[in-house]
């Protein structure tokens, strides 16, 4: 299996600060990444897929970016609602797998 | 956004079995293919398994190859899972969802739409 690093595991920032997520694949996934946002109680909510591809009605402060192995989600102004835990996941190889998570909070 | 509806949540004993199932409108169940996935407490969302109506067939993760079960019907527009001989580290939110890509057929996509989840405890 594909094995995916998510890093941080946890940060705290600021309202209005810019924020970076990376994770890093176990082999290149063909720009076949996709991000989640969740939240307690509920599903997790796609973000973003095939690297850089918003989701419909995701906010546009919402960024991800990489190639072969390295992807990056980036949230440009943090928003009191994007408090949650973010996943990364590939999908280019069987079974698709996921990063452990960023758990994201107000500073 | 493609509505699932879950089964309830369930409480089971240790070596028992459990099925949960996911319902969809009936036009959008051969439209699209669906996955199971789990996520345990703190951890992250792991694949179980999927169904593809379209081309009518069943995977599972290696993992979970010889008690897992996948099935789907189509007259119902609704997918089952069933796992055996459950322990303590089958506790988990059990999710279905849709899977979308170039690759999804072979259960190789990302995951656009989920179900509400339902809640499977293993406990004696």
């Amino acid at each position: 299996d594909i094995r995916v690093t998510q890093s941080p595991s946890s940060l705290a920032a600021s309202i209005g600060d810019r924020i970076t997520i990376t994770c890093q694949a176990s082999q290149d996934t063909h720009r076949f990444v996709s991000w989640y946002q969740h939240k307690p109680g509920k599903a997790p909510q796609l973000l973003i897929y095939a690297t850089s591809t918003l989701h419909t009605g995701v906010p546009s402060r919402f960024r991800g970016t990489g190639s072969g192995t390295d992807f990056t989600l980036t949230i440009a102004s943090l928003q009191p609602e994007d408090v949650a835990t973010y996943y990364c996941q590939q999908y280019v190889d069987a079974p698709p797998t996921f990063g452990q998570g960023t758990r994201v909070e107000i500073k | 956004q493609v509505q699932l509806a879950q089964s309830g949540a369930v409480v089971k004993k240790p070596g028992s079995s459990v099925k949960v199932s996911c319902k969809t409108p009936g036009d959008t169940f051969k439209k699209n293919v669906f996955s199971w996935l789990r996520q345990a407490p703190g951890q992250a969302p792991e694949w179980i398994g999927g169904f593809n109506p379209i081309v009518q067939t069943t995977h599972r993760a290696v993992k979970f190859q010889y008690r897992l079960t996948v099935t789907m019907d189509e007259d119902l527009a609704t997918g089952q899972m069933k796992l055996d001989s459950l322990t303590s580290d089958d506790t988990a939110l059990y999710y279905c969802a849709t899977v979308h890509g170039p690759l999804a057929g072979g259960m190789r996509g990302y995951f656009a739409s989920w179900g509400q989840g339902t809640q499977v405890t293993v406990s004696s």
